[in-house]
């Protein structure tokens, strides 16, 4: 595996379901992101890790957990979602926080029924 | 905050056609990047734009920043159809955070 890998690629869920999003990188890369991008807005920043640890809470609502176990992987649990939470989430890493040059993991498309 | 506006927001040509995309920011730009976002998928990186009057070329696909108008332009030439997708600028938005513009749409007709 290369890059930055996101599973699983497509997600239905109900409301009362928990389900966590995965990613994984395989560039030794010291930061990563998650964002969420909606239709017709622009990409939004949800969460930071840099060396395994949060430095950046983009005033996300509490259902939505991120954890990072190590610097290779990245989760973001997810629990009582509402339909407007259904969007496009991705994984990028960087070679460190504020190094702008990211590289994107496929995404997972979430749809919250 | 930095914001990013793009312009167009979508964009249809045809095959061989040159295009031009605009980013324009709210705020002076210390850097200004360029994604490319196939419909559905993750961004890949095209390039970094740091100092006022920069330009790079990457195959067809020429950019250039203009720190006094806070904007910069995306330049395709002859375009191909691997050239379709949503282009997307971000920019230094403070705190460390990369912040986008909405993207423009590329279609490309044979």
């Amino acid at each position: 595996e290369t890059g930055v890998t996101q599973t699983p690629r497509h997600l239905v869920m109900g409301m009362t379901n928990k389900k966590s999003l995965k990613c994984e990188q395989h560039l030794g890369h010291n930061a990563m992101y998650w964002y969420k991008q909606s239709a017709k807005k622009p990409l939004e920043l949800m969460f930071v890790y840099s060396l395994e640890e949060r430095v950046e809470n983009n005033s996300v609502p509490s259902r939505f957990s991120p954890e990072c176990p190590n610097s290779s992987h990245l989760f973001l649990h997810l629990h009582t979602l509402q339909p407007e939470d259904s969007a496009l989430y991705l994984c990028a890493s960087s070679q460190g926080w504020g190094f702008y040059e990211q590289y994107f993991g496929p995404g997972t498309r979430l749809t919250v029924t | 905050s930095q914001e990013l506006e793009q312009s167009p927001q979508s964009l249809i040509v045809q095959e061989g056609k040159n295009l031009t995309i605009n980013c324009t920011s709210s705020k002076t730009l210390y850097g200004l990047y360029w994604y490319k976002q196939k419909y559905g998928e993750g961004l890949i990186f095209l390039m970094m734009l740091q100092k006022g009057g920069e330009e790079k070329s990457h195959e067809k696909i020429t950019a250039k920043l203009d720190e006094k108008k806070q904007q910069s332009s995306l330049h395709i030439t002859a375009s191909q159809p691997s050239h379709a997708g949503i282009y997307l600028c971000g920019a230094d938005g403070g705190a460390q955070k990369l912040v986008f513009g909405q993207g423009t749409r590329l279609t490309i007709n044979p």
